[in-house]
């Protein structure tokens, strides 16, 4: 069964980068039938897309975030990564990782990382 | 980038009542749309995919339809478990994938 984890400091202080790893086990991150992706969801509020990448590294992200948004993939740790530079309090959410197909498939549980001083 | 909108904001339904809710997408997205389900605390799980095929796992109450601009997720007889959240989700022009707002369904 698959099962994705996210992981990361769960505070970062406002301007400075957010950086989460997302570990992917019970199945291969190298599938050719997917991308892995993040997703976002302030407190309270709807779900955002941020990004998703290919094990190949073919990545695209949100237009809205793109500037400051980077993602990759390590295959051989089964894992991928997002960071977000130049964080404010309004990137405060809960972050998930999934698998995409298109659509999301399969979810972590989500971590939580407030942005403040 | 296209814009989904759900309606109503929140439901409110006995147990063992239908429920249906709606999504609009801002221009035709075709069939290229999902539905997930979020309880509190927890991350969405899908239930419906290109608009009408149910996920792996998926009870046979929850049912997709429409295409292009209107969609409709119809729960034929609300369960306790069926109190949630439910989002569309658009994967027709990317990026970016766009969610809607999404519908919460409550006890009436």
């Amino acid at each position: 069964q698959l099962q994705l984890q996210e992981s990361g400091p769960g505070l970062v202080k406002p301007s400075e980068t957010l950086s989460l790893t997302c570990t992917v086990s019970g199945g291969s991150i190298s599938s050719s039938s997917y991308y892995w992706g993040w997703i976002r969801q302030p407190p309270g509020k709807g779900l955002e897309w941020i990004a998703n990448i290919y094990y190949g590294g073919r990545a695209y992200s949100n237009p809205s975030l793109k500037s400051r948004v980077t993602i990759s993939v390590d295959t051989s740790k089964n894992q991928f990564s997002l960071k977000l530079s130049s964080v404010t309090a309004a990137d405060t959410a809960v972050y998930y990782c999934a698998r995409q197909g298109y659509y999301f498939d399969s979810w972590g549980q989500g971590t939580l990382v407030t942005v403040s001083s | 980038e296209i814009v989904m909108t759900q309606s109503p904001a929140t439901l409110s339904v006995s147990p063992g009542e239908r429920a249906t809710l709606s999504c609009r997408a801002s221009q035709s997205v075709s069939s290229n749309l999902a539905w997930y389900q979020q309880k509190p605390g927890q991350a969405p799980r899908l239930l419906i995919y290109h608009a009408s095929t149910r996920a792996t796992g998926i009870p046979a109450r929850f049912s997709g339809s429409g295409s292009g601009t209107e969609f409709t997720l119809t729960i034929s007889s609300l369960q306790s478990e069926d109190f949630a959240v439910y989002y569309c989700q658009q994967y027709n022009n990317w990026p970016p994938f766009t969610f809607g707002p999404g519908t919460k369904v409550d006890i009436k």
